[in-house]
């Protein structure tokens, strides 16, 4: 089935260093995600983007957050500075559409900060 | 709101016995309603879902319930085998927003 790949698997950092989530959405999908999960807990909504902009973001997605997807490349989750509370797996979803379609899902990113 | 509520959030049942899964919704806009299947340090996956203009679906015997009336809906497994010892979560959203907001989880074991 269609594949959301995402870059790295496990990423660990200091505290209040920036660090950048990369995700490869599947190829023909124009709605991207970012969900945030702590060990044994729900997805967490953080944002979601289309052309180019936020269309919504939830109260987790603090000043420190940014997105983006320079021409088509990675869709990112930046995080500057980061904080102990940051630590989970962030996983990156897409979508062709926005309404009622099927969110795919990657693997994530299990971020450690320390 | 938005808030999804699912229960339980630990399951336990025997082998070849049929699980549930009962989830509700906040939002009466929501018109979309998945249910991930999530095994351990693995990403979450699409098993079935159901749109707002159906109140039941089949596959593999995999049954999903839809009562919008009340706001709640259902997963059901018959016939559990080992391998659907995994985590579910069940998740809504509408058509306005798309974003898909998740219940808590349900730790499903099978016991052989």
């Amino acid at each position: 089935g269609p594949k959301v790949l995402q870059i790295p698997s496990h990423q660990i950092i200091d505290m209040g260093q920036m660090v950048t989530l990369n995700c490869d959405p599947v190829s023909n999908h124009l709605y991207f995600y970012w969900y945030k999960q702590i060990l044994g807990q729900q997805m967490e909504f953080l944002v979601n983007f289309y052309n180019g902009k936020v269309m919504e973001k939830s109260k987790l997605f603090k000043d420190q957050f940014s997105v983006e997807r320079p021409d088509g490349s990675y869709f990112t989750l930046k995080i500057q500075p980061t904080a102990l509370e940051d630590s989970a797996v962030y996983f990156c979803a897409s979508s062709r559409d926005i309404s009622n379609e099927r969110l795919f899902f990657g693997h994530g990113t299990k971020l450690s900060v320390l | 709101g938005e808030q999804v509520e699912q229960l339980p959030s630990i399951l336990r049942v025997q082998e070849g016995s049929s699980a549930s899964i009962n989830c509700t919704y906040e939002n009466s806009a929501s018109n979309y309603f998945p249910w991930y299947k999530q095994e351990p340090g693995e990403n979450p996956k699409l098993i079935i879902d159901i749109r707002s203009n159906m109140e039941r679906k089949q596959t593999q015997g995999l049954i999903v319930l839809l009562d919008k009336k009340a706001k709640r809906f259902s997963l059901h497994i018959t016939d559990t085998q080992p391998g659907d010892s995994a985590m579910y979560f069940c998740a809504a959203s509408d058509y306005n927003q798309g974003k898909l907001i998740f219940g808590q989880g349900t730790k499903l074991s099978i016991k052989p």
